[in-house]
């Protein structure tokens, strides 16, 4: 099976725009989860969608959304970007088989916020 | 509420040595265990898991891990190290959440480095 991939791979942007990032999961796989990881705060949860509904919330701000689609293709946006919004974002997909719920991640998508 | 400490911020080892990587938790509920690493520039691949069943757990390149619930411990071994082994290595715990779902909980990771 191929793994989860995310595009883009790297994009940068100046303060104030807004980006939109997107993941396919696994085949398979209805559970997608979003994660934003930086040196000072390491690994956060931003939010998981589960057949196009989300299901769980980290504690970000609402300039952080996301959405998932029919195909279980999801993507995340992040409006008004800040500097401190630089970060690897990276999405995880995963199915609630006899796996116990194990989490697949991409490669991510490097932000950088001028 | 769930939490993961991983003990050391940097494991520094020499080729060939063997290396254990530190991880305890925190939680009221039944858990499952990873352990991921993340090379430079790359997303994070696990490597090897607690659901259930045995206490030791092993992964196709060397790594083991054993779920010590008595010390709410996963740490993780293995016992000759390799230049290439040398990343970043989260622990994390998963234990149900709203809806059902079982949302992991990382560690601040362990850089793992390793001298020729």
């Amino acid at each position: 099976k191929a793994g989860v991939t995310q595009t883009p791979r790297y994009l940068i942007k100046t303060r104030g725009q807004q980006v939109t990032l997107s993941c396919s999961p696994i085949s398979g796989h209805r559970s997608v989860s979003w994660y934003q990881q930086t040196p000072g705060q390491g690994l956060q949860f931003l939010f998981e969608y589960f057949s196009e509904t989300q299901r769980n919330k980290g504690n970000f701000p609402g300039r952080f959304s996301g959405r998932q689609f029919s195909n279980s293709r999801s993507e995340m946006n992040v409006s008004t970007l800040e500097l401190g919004d630089s970060a690897l974002y990276l999405c995880a997909s995963k199915s609630r088989t006899s796996d116990g719920d194990t989490q697949y991640f991409g490669p991510g998508t490097r932000l950088t916020v001028l | 509420a769930q939490s993961v400490t991983q003990l050391d911020s940097q494991v520094p080892v020499f080729e060939e040595a063997p290396v254990e990587l530190r991880c305890n938790y925190s939680s009221s509920v039944s858990v499952y265990l990873f352990w991921y690493v993340q090379y430079p520039n790359q997303g994070l691949q696990l490597l090897l898991k607690y659901l259930s069943g045995s206490t030791l757990v092993e992964s196709i390149n060397g790594f083991e891990a054993e779920f010590n619930k008595s010390q709410t411990s996963f740490h993780l071994r293995k016992p000759s190290v390799h230049i290439s082994d040398t990343a970043e290595y989260f622990c994390a715990v998963s234990s149900s959440a709203a809806g059902g779902s079982y949302i992991p909980t990382f560690g601040r990771g362990t850089s793992l480095i390793v001298h020729p």
